[in-house]
């Protein structure tokens, strides 16, 4: 079975910008895999910030974007703020089997 | 207002059975995959099944194969999650969305003796 890897842990400092990856044991993600990214806070339900590689919707803030990046998805926060601590998780869809999320990345901005 | 409502989960014993459910409101249920996801106290998301629009194609995670179901029924706007020989490692907080956009607030189910 596929396995999806995310850095465990990053941290940003305010303002700064930071990529979190996501790939796939099986090889290169594509769009294909219409890679998802959710943000959880604790105590929280995920909430959806991006999906199928770099959609956003209207409550994902503009700092954030999807894309591919080095055989992986990457989500990208560019100008961060202390509100955007929390957990991310990606998920890759695989046809035929199902989907999976990665172990997260637990973003610190300090 | 875009709404998931989950219910059933609860305190079972080892090798019970539970139903989850999930109430859909606010946007238009037929147009989407729904699925089912879990999160086991302090680890991270883990998906458990999803369901494709009409019903005709479902997949599972190997975890829970054989022994969870997932359905829907249109109808009536919802999702379930049938639960046969629960295990304490099944002991989560169960999550029903569409992924696109909405997720419930979760319903826990612990299975202990």
């Amino acid at each position: 079975q596929a396995v999806v890897t995310q850095e465990p842990s990053l941290t940003v400092s305010p303002g700064g910008t930071v990529t979190l990856t996501c790939g796939s044991s099986t090889g290169v993600v594509t769009s294909g895999h219409y890679p998802y990214w959710f943000q959880q806070k604790p105590g929280q339900a995920p909430r959806t910030l991006i999906y199928h590689t770099s959609n956003k919707h209207s409550w994902t803030p503009a700092r954030f974007s999807g894309s591919l990046l080095g055989g992986k998805a990457a989500l990208t926060l560019s100008g961060a703020q202390p509100e955007d601590e929390a957990e991310y998780y990606c998920m890759l869809s695989y046809s035929g089997v199902g989907e999976l999320f990665g172990g997260g990345t637990r973003l610190t901005v300090l | 207002e875009v709404q998931l409502v989950e219910s059933g989960g609860g305190l079972v014993q080892p090798g019970g059975s539970l139903r989850l459910s999930c109430a859909a409101s606010g946007f238009k249920f037929t147009s989407y995959w729904m699925a089912w996801v879990r999160q086991a106290p302090g680890k991270g998301l883990e998906w458990v099944a999803n369901i494709k629009q009409d019903g005709s194609q479902t997949y599972s995670a190997d975890s829970v194969k054989g022994r969870f179901t997932i359905s829907r029924d249109n109808a009536k706007n919802s999702l379930y999650l049938q639960m046969n020989s629960l295990r304490a490692e099944d002991t989560a907080v169960y999550y029903c969305t569409n992924k696109d956009d909405s997720w419930g607030q979760g319903t826990l189910v612990t299975v202990s003796p």
